[in-house]
């Protein structure tokens, strides 16, 4: 079964403009979460969806949001960006979410803010 | 406000000795705990979780012990093996509210040969 896939992995953007990432859960997984990690600052938790709804939402500003597809791959969008959105942003799927089952993540997405 | 305490960013252990990591936290609604390791360029993986209504819970070489009155969590791997280098986060997650995962800020292990 393949993992949990993202892309792009590496990605440069310049401040005040705006950025997709996509995630492609394993195959039968509904639940689809997403972290932020920097240093010092571990994986923060942006938001969880399940069957294309938002069941959570973490600590984050209005510029992070995210939506989810049928097939249940998963996009994140980042709006007008700041340096200090530069961040490894992870993807992480489950079967049912909650902490429950168990998450696995994908290889992350690097993305660097000049 | 950081909820999960990992105070260590690093630890040196020999190969075939204990390495042991060590997480707090704050939040006394967390009620089940997950530690995770992290190769470079990899996404976390999962090790292995404790409930709160446990004190231990062991798989293979990696032990975890949960102290609920000092909030506190250790990792247990013994015996060490080179493999083992990583960054390793604990986290943590409350039955209350929404169950997301709260992270630790991480600890890298370095197995030395």
């Amino acid at each position: 079964k393949a993992g949990v896939t993202q892309t792009p992995r590496y990605l440069i953007k310049t401040r005040g403009q705006q950025v997709t990432l996509s995630c492609s859960p394993i195959s039968g997984h509904r639940s689809v979460s997403w972290y932020q990690q920097t240093p010092g600052q571990g994986l923060q938790f942006l938001f969880e969806y399940f069957s294309e709804t938002q069941r959570n939402k973490g600590n984050f500003p209005g510029r992070f949001s995210g939506r989810q597809f049928s097939n249940s791959r998963s996009e994140m969008n980042v709006s007008t960006l700041e340096l200090g959105d530069s961040a490894l942003y992870l993807c992480a799927s489950s079967l049912e979410g909650g902490r429950r089952y168990e998450q696995y993540f994908g290889p992350g997405t690097r993305l660097t803010v000049t | 406000d950081q909820q999960v305490k990992q105070n260590s960013p690093s630890l040196s252990v020999q190969e075939g000795r204990i390495s042991i990591l060590n997480c707090d936290y704050t939040n006394s609604m967390f009620d089940y705990f997950l530690w995770y390791k992290k190769y470079p360029a990899e996404g976390p993986t999962f090790l292995i979780s404790i409930s709160s209504i446990k004190d231990k819970n062991e798989d293979g070489r990696f032990t975890v012990f949960l102290n609920k009155s000092a909030k506190h969590l250790s990792l247990h791997i013994v015996p060490s093996q080179p493999g083992d280098s990583a960054v390793y986060f604990c986290a943590a997650s409350s039955n209350f509210g929404n169950e997301k995962l709260t992270f630790g800020t991480g600890t890298r292990l370095t197995i030395i040969p």
